[in-house]
């Protein structure tokens, strides 16, 4: 079984600010991890996702991830906030096999850009 | 290339109705899931299918069946509708071991 937790319901951050969700999980096998972003009213869209190899992995838009295997983090970051990422972000897990058995998300982060 | 495609967008519906909703996967996908977002419970599996058979099912009560045809379009129906069915329902495509490709969802309001 898997699960992930996202560290605050709420993030607020200046523009131009580094950016930081934080994502743990807890997986019994190797874990498929990603990253998801929601725009009001819309689906979700992928944003970086980690398989296998490289630990960190870049995604769209500026955003990054870590995968961390020791601390079972999969942390997000962008250098620098815009106001256009003010959105609700969602990571997620899969018991590898990319998700043939279904991914279970976090509670999700809604990020806050200030002007 | 089209993305998934949900059909309806929104829709209104009476407690104890039935109601059915559709998904068209992006072209050459066969595996389509199928997930329910609510402000309490989050994002949620339900059924994922692969070549028209049910591979997985999440914990949700049997009044929730899906289904999906050769051509790898995909339905699901909820009947005797209750109030706490009021969800997003979002649909997933993905080809083979890859990542999930999203529909912008279909809004059911109970009523």
């Amino acid at each position: 079984a898997q699960s992930v937790t996202q560290l605050g319901s709420h993030v607020s951050v200046s523009e131009g600010a580094l950016v930081l969700l934080r994502c743990n999980y807890s997986s019994s096998v190797p874990p498929y991890l990603f990253w998801y972003v929601q725009y009001p009213n819309q689906g979700l869209q992928l944003l970086l996702k980690y398989t296998t190899g490289a630990t960190l992995v870049k995604g769209i838009n500026g955003f990054e991830a870590e995968f961390k295997k020791s601390e079972t983090s999969f942390h997000l970051t962008k250098p620098s906030a815009h106001m256009s990422d003010a959105a609700e972000y969602f990571c997620a897990v899969s018991a590898g096999r990319g998700g043939a058995d279904g991914l279970t998300f976090g509670k999700g982060t809604h990020l806050i850009i200030q002007p | 290339k089209a993305g998934v495609t949900q059909t309806p967008r929104y829709l209104i519906k009476t407690r104890g109705q039935q109601v059915t909703l559709s998904c068209s996967p992006i072209s050459g996908h066969r595996s389509v899931s199928w997930y329910q977002q609510t402000p309490g419970q989050g994002l949620q599996f339900l059924f994922e299918y692969f070549s028209e058979t049910q591979r997985n099912k999440g914990n949700f009560p049997g009044r929730f069946s899906g289904r999906q045809f050769s051509n790898s379009r995909s339905e699901m129906n909820v009947s005797t509708l209750e109030l706490g069915d009021s969800a997003l329902y979002l649909c997933a495509s993905r080809a083979g071991e890859t990542e999930a490709f999203f529909g912008q969802g279909t809004r059911l309001t109970v009523v």
